[in-house]
C-alpha cells in the first residue's frame, strides 16, 4: 500500500527567504504521480505542483519547485522568495495506480515578517 | 466560471440523522472523489466514482453512501451508523486517466451534536 511521510508537523520561515518542505513515499507502482497541495485556514485545498515518476526534470511552477529524488522516494517542495499568505497547512500526495490521492498528514509553515 | 461547488459551508445535525453533502462540477470531469479531514490530520477517502452511475468504496466508506446519477454531481450521506461524522468533508473532481490533476471544492463542515 501506499504511504505518505512528511516529518515536519511545523515550519517557521522569514518573509522572502526559501523553506523546504519534506516528503517521502512507499509505493510499489512503476508509474506514480506526486502532488502537493496547500491548504489555507478557509479549508479549501488549492492545487501546486506534480511531479510523474518518469520525468527527469524537476517540477516548477513559479515559486514552487520540487526536489525529486527517486531512488531516496523523495518529493521535497521548494518554495522560494516566502510571502506571508503562503502560511497554511501544506499537503504532499502520492497517486496509486488506480489515481486515488494517498495524502500525508501536512506541514503547517507560517512565515513571519 | 467552472469549478467545484460544495453545499453547505456548515452543517449541524443531531446525532442519529442521516444528513447529505451537495457536491457539483462543471470542468466536465469524469471522475469524483469525496474525501474526509479531521483536525491536524491529512484527508482520507471515502468514496470515488470514475463514471456515472459506477462508484467504489474508498478507505474509510463505512457509514457513508453515495450515488452518481448525473456526470455533474455525487452527493455524499453521512448515515447515523457513522459513529463519529463529525469532521471536514472534501468533494474533488478529476479527469480519468494518469497524471489528472484532482482539483477541490471548498469543503462542508459538519458538526454532529
Amino acid at each position: 500500500a501506499q504511504k505518505i511521510t512528511q516529518t515536519q508537523p511545523g515550519m517557521f520561515v522569514q518573509e522572502k527567504e526559501a523553506v523546504t518542505l519534506d516528503c517521502t513515499y512507499d509505493t510499489s507502482d512503476q508509474s506514480y504521480g506526486l502532488f502537493w497541495y496547500k491548504q489555507p485556514s478557509s479549508g479549501e485545498m488549492i492545487f501546486l505542483i506534480y511531479q510523474g515518476s518518469y520525468d527527469e526534470q524537476n517540477a516548477t511552477e513559479g515559486r514552487y519547485s520540487l526536489n525529486f529524488q527517486k531512488a531516496r522516494k523523495s518529493a521535497n517542495l521548494v518554495i522560494s522568495a516566502s510571502q506571508l499568505g503562503d502560511s497554511a497547512m501544506y499537503f504532499c500526495a502520492v497517486e496509486d495506480s488506480s489515481y486515488k490521492l494517498i495524502f500525508g498528514s501536512g506541514t503547517r509553515l507560517l512565515v513571519r515578517p | 466560471d467552472g469549478g467545484i461547488t460544495q453545499s453547505p459551508k456548515y452543517l449541524f445535525r443531531k446525532e442519529g440523522q442521516n444528513v447529505t453533502l451537495s457536491c457539483e462540477q462543471n470542468l466536465n470531469h469524469d471522475a469524483m472523489y469525496w474525501y474526509r479531514q479531521d483536525p491536524g490530520q491529512g484527508l482520507r477517502l471515502i468514496y470515488y466514482s470514475q463514471i456515472v452511475n459506477d462508484f467504489q468504496k474508498g478507505d474509510i466508506a463505512e457509514g457513508y453512501s453515495v450515488s452518481r446519477e448525473k456526470k455533474e454531481s455525487f452527493p455524499l450521506t453521512v448515515t447515523s451508523a457513522q459513529k463519529n461524522p463529525t469532521a471536514f468533508y472534501l468533494c474533488a473532481s478529476s479527469s480519468v486517466g494518469g497524471a489528472d490533476t484532482q482539483y477541490f471544492g471548498p469543503g462542508t463542515r459538519l458538526t454532529v451534536l
